[in-house]
């Protein structure tokens, strides 16, 4: 029963790099997110998606990217990496906007 | 705008103790409120939610919480603490999005450590 699944787990960018990250999950969720956790904030929404071919802007959506193209994964990009976006992102899905969100484990990324 | 404060950074107990986490909110409307646990380098798990139902709500491991609309607070306990509740916990609001999408608010986090 994997639940979220993200991948990678960590990665070193050096500022300007791209990258992607993938968050896949098995439970037919139609609500995926990604947050970034940085320390004494809390985990802020960058991007979410209510279903297949959709995304919006959360709360810190500048120099991320997104896209939604299978419903079972949603997809973030960094385009262009600076130190600022070093934190840990974290993917979540739930059945509904207001139920129970399953986190993945993480991805810890360090843009140096 | 629906905002919650945890308002200790750190507890500190001692095994078989009770625990205390604060949490207060603000939410112009009945909200939806929640209590996540992080252990170290894992992901976010729910331990409870609040959905207008019964007030005390009670969650996984022992833990329960007590939503009190008078005082806006929806504080964290367990009357016997475990080496394993050592771990972050985050309190959460559910908040609507001009687009009509409810998003979850997090608090800051309080880092509960438990010593023998």
């Amino acid at each position: 029963n994997a639940g979220v699944t993200q991948t990678p787990k960590f990665r070193v960018l050096k500022t300007g790099q791209s990258m992607t990250l993938l968050c896949a999950q098995d439970m037919n969720h139609e609500y995926m997110y990604w947050y970034r956790q940085d320390p004494g904030m809390g985990l802020r929404l960058i991007h979410y998606s209510v279903g297949e071919g959709t995304t919006a802007k959360g709360e810190v959506p500048d120099g991320y990217n997104v896209s939604r193209l299978k419903k079972q994964n949603f997809l973030l990009g960094l385009e262009s990496a600076a130190p600022s976006q070093t934190s840990v992102y974290f993917c979540a899905s739930s059945s509904t906007a207001n139920t129970e969100a399953f986190f993945g484990q993480g991805t810890r990324l360090t843009v140096v | 705008a629906q905002s919650v404060t945890q308002l200790d950074s750190h507890v500190s107990v001692s095994e078989g103790t009770p625990v205390l986490l604060r949490c207060n909110y603000s939410s112009s409307y009945s909200p939806s409120l929640f209590w996540y646990v992080q252990h170290p380098n894992k992901g976010l798990q729910l331990l409870l939610k609040y959905t207008s139902a019964a007030t005390l709500v009670k969650g996984i491991n022992g833990f329960e919480a007590e939503f009190k609309k008078s005082e806006t607070s929806f504080h964290l306990t367990k009357p016997s603490a475990h080496m394993s509740d050592a771990a972050e916990y985050f309190c959460v609001v559910s908040a609507a999005l001009n687009t009509g999408f409810q998003k979850l608010v997090f608090g800051t986090g309080t880092r509960l450590l438990v010593s023998p």
